[in-house]
């Protein structure tokens, strides 16, 4: 069965902290991860995926197949990063599950 | 201008009635989605659509009801047998068969009083 899960419901950092937001996974076939974003009164969308191995607003992803995880990060966070966060996997069966979120709080 | 529309953004029912959401694209996708959205929950599959005219369950089909005999069309009805109907609804498209990138609506929610 493919799973998400994101540990954190809240993480809560100041401007300029170094960010990781934690995601693992649980998939017997050969995952595809993705972390989409939701701001304040927009809608959910595409943050990045690991295929493209990019980074986007700072942000970067890692797929560890040995850890099982995709964790995002950012070295130094920015208010207008405060949003939700949503781990999501992909693969052969063609439907995407997403992790319960995190929400980021970035202090002033 | 192109995207996702869903309709109606707020919605009242009574315990007992079937409710039906529509969910409309313009992009020319082949794949739509059906996600409930609750507090600490995340978003949960509902059903999704890979082309005209076939759906699969998700992980809480139970109590829902969909169909796609358009491309641009696929509406979700929540029955009176969803035992918890109270929530946030998130319709979503893509343009790859293997998972790709969603295209979200601004969602529907849902009251039942």
């Amino acid at each position: 069965a493919q799973r998400v899960t994101q540990p954190e419901k809240l993480l809560s950092v100041f401007k300029g902290a170094p960010v990781e937001l934690k995601c693992n996974y649980s998939y017997s076939g050969s995952p595809e991860l993705f972390w989409y974003v939701q701001y304040s009164r927009q809608r959910l969308q595409l943050l990045l995926r690991h295929i493209s191995r990019e980074s986007i607003k700072g942000f970067t992803a890692d797929l560890n197949k040995g850890e099982t995880s995709f964790h995002l990060k950012k070295p130094f966070a920015q208010e207008e990063d405060s949003a939700m966060y949503y781990c999501a996997l992909g693969g052969a069966t063609n439907k995407l599950i997403f992790g319960t979120g995190t929400l980021l709080a970035v202090q002033p | 201008d192109g995207g996702i529309t869903q309709s109606p953004k707020y919605l009242f029912r009574k315990e007992g009635q079937n409710v039906t959401l529509s969910c409309e694209q313009n992009l020319n996708h082949d794949a739509m989605y059906w996600y409930r959205q609750d507090p600490g929950q995340g978003l949960r599959l509902i059903y999704y659509s890979q082309i005209v005219n076939d759906f699969q369950k998700g992980d809480i089909a139970e109590g829902y009801s969909v169909s796609r005999e358009k491309k641009e069309s696929f509406p979700l009805t929540v029955t009176s047998a969803q035992k918890n109907p109270t929530a946030f609804y998130l319709c979503a498209s893509s343009s790859d068969r293997v998972t790709g990138e969603l295209f979200f609506g601004e969602g529907s929610r849902l009251t039942v009083l």
